[in-house]
């Protein structure tokens, strides 16, 4: 029954590392978002992507990057870790808007725990 | 930019009591709203949703929530809580003409047996 899978629950890195976060969905969603949830702030929406190739910054994308090769993938890449990257980081897929549906629902991951040291 | 704001970051209750929980958001436009919830160790779901018609929005578990145009809020509502809704509850909105959904800080909520 699982459909938006990350790949890692857990990780730590050394500042400086290059992170990568990949999450994968089985629904087949347009529409795939990283978000970064942190206590007392919420969900911050770092990246998201409508369409394969196709990338839009969220709110808060300084010091990360994101890779759309498939439909079913979207990855989160941290080029140069650092400590204020620590963070539980969520994937989340939905289907295209359409007025009046009940399309724009987020399905999401369990969520990647980044500890960078 | 859109923005979300919940009102009240930690809210404890007793078994039973009535609950509201606030959220009010900046864009001017039409707009699809959402509230999420997090129960602990557990994903993110959905516990209803606006697109559209009645204001008044029914989800699982007994939630509701109310849209108020004019005062462009989205309040969370429960009668009578229970034990089991304890939990963190995010409210999200989305401009009508874009795929992207904006989520506000989030509720933590304690319910006491």
């Amino acid at each position: 029954d699982v459909k938006v899978t990350q790949s890692s629950r857990y990780l730590v890195k050394r500042t400086g590392e290059k992170v990568f976060l990949e999450c994968v969905q089985d629904m087949d969603h347009e529409n795939m978002f990283w978000y970064r949830q942190d206590p007392g702030l919420g969900l911050r929406l770092i990246y998201f992507s409508y369409d394969v190739k196709m990338k839009e910054k969220g709110d808060i994308p300084e010091g990360y990057s994101v890779s759309r090769e498939k439909k079913e993938r979207f990855s989160l890449i941290l080029e140069s870790a650092s400590t204020n990257q620590t963070s539980m980081y969520l994937c989340a897929s939905s289907s295209r808007w359409a007025r009046g549906s009940g399309a724009n629902v987020l399905t999401f991951g369990a969520g990647s725990r980044l500890t960078v040291l | 930019a859109q923005s979300v704001s919940q009102h009240n970051h930690h809210v404890i209750l007793s078994e039973a009591a009535s609950l509201e929980l606030g959220c009010n958001y900046s864009y001017g436009g039409t707009v699809n709203l959402f509230w999420y919830v997090q129960y602990p160790g557990q994903h993110l779901q959905l516990l209803l949703k606006y697109f559209s018609g009645d204001p008044l929005v029914k989800g699982i578990k007994g939630f509701e929530a109310e849209f108020i145009k004019s005062k462009f809020s989205f309040n969370l509502r429960k009668p009578s809580v229970q034990w089991s809704d304890t939990a963190e509850y995010f409210c999200a909105v989305m401009e009508n003409r874009d795929d992207k959904i904006i989520f506000g800080k989030g509720t933590r909520l304690h319910i006491l047996p």
